[in-house]
């Protein structure tokens, strides 16, 4: 069964300060990985995937990650965080076996950044 | 163009009874996910849907059962409810195939269970 963990379970910085959440997950197979953001009252929205290829992805709203396959590491990082990007955020990993494609989800950073 | 949109928005249910949440998905999606978001957790895979048959299922009770109908719209039913089915259920859609793997979430409905 593959699992994720998230080892910051809530960050507070200041607005310039950079950013790194780590993710970390198990799974044997070949994974395609996510970042999802949940703003405050907002849904879910997927912030940057990796599904192959160049192993540093870039997301939308300046935000990055990468995937480090020696470590099952998926960190998300962003040089210069503003006060709009207070949020939850989750990373998430599907495995490819088969067409069904479940999501397992790690248990979310909030992150809070004060002006 | 429509993204995924969820009813009711909350609810509010007493212990044993059931429930059912409704989910459209994304314009051009024919597949249909649910996930269960308990305060403070991420998302657990509930069940998918595709083609109108439940093509995958995570570790939840018979209790929670679902439809997708022929426009590829979905329900999630919950039957006996406990107070610990209270949480957040969200609907994700995606697109059968070589995309399969992106998934596109609603606002969920937020289940209240006293």
């Amino acid at each position: 069964a593959q699992s994720v963990s998230q080892h910051n379970h809530h960050v507070i910085l200041s607005e310039a300060a950079s950013l790194e959440l780590g993710c970390n997950y198990s799974y044997g197979g070949t994974v395609n990985l996510f970042w999802y953001v949940q703003y405050p009252g907002q849904h879910l929205q997927l912030l940057l995937k990796y599904f192959s290829g160049d192993p540093l992805v870039k997301g939308i709203k300046g935000f990055e990650a990468e995937f480090i396959k020696s470590k099952f590491s998926f960190n998300l990082r962003k040089p210069s965080v503003q006060w709009s990007d207070t949020a939850e955020y989750f990373c998430a990993v599907n495995n490819r076996a088969g067409t069904a494609s479940k999501l397992t989800f790690g248990t979310g950073t909030r992150l809070q950044v004060t002006l | 163009d429509a993204g995924v949109t969820q009813s009711p928005t909350h609810l509010i249910k007493t212990r044993g009874q059931q429930v059912t949440l409704r989910c459209s998905p994304k314009s051009g999606h024919d597949t249909v996910s649910w996930y269960q978001q308990a305060l403070g957790q991420g998302p657990q895979f509930i069940f998918q849907y595709y083609e109108e048959e439940e093509r995958q299922r995570g570790n939840f009770p018979d209790r929670f059962s679902g439809h997708q109908f022929p426009n590829y719209s979905s329900e999630l039913n919950v039957n006996a409810l406990l107070l610990g089915d209270s949480a957040l259920y969200l609907c994700a859609s995606s697109l059968m195939g070589q995309n399969s793997y992106e998934q596109y979430f609603g606002p969920g409905t937020r289940l209240t269970v006293t």
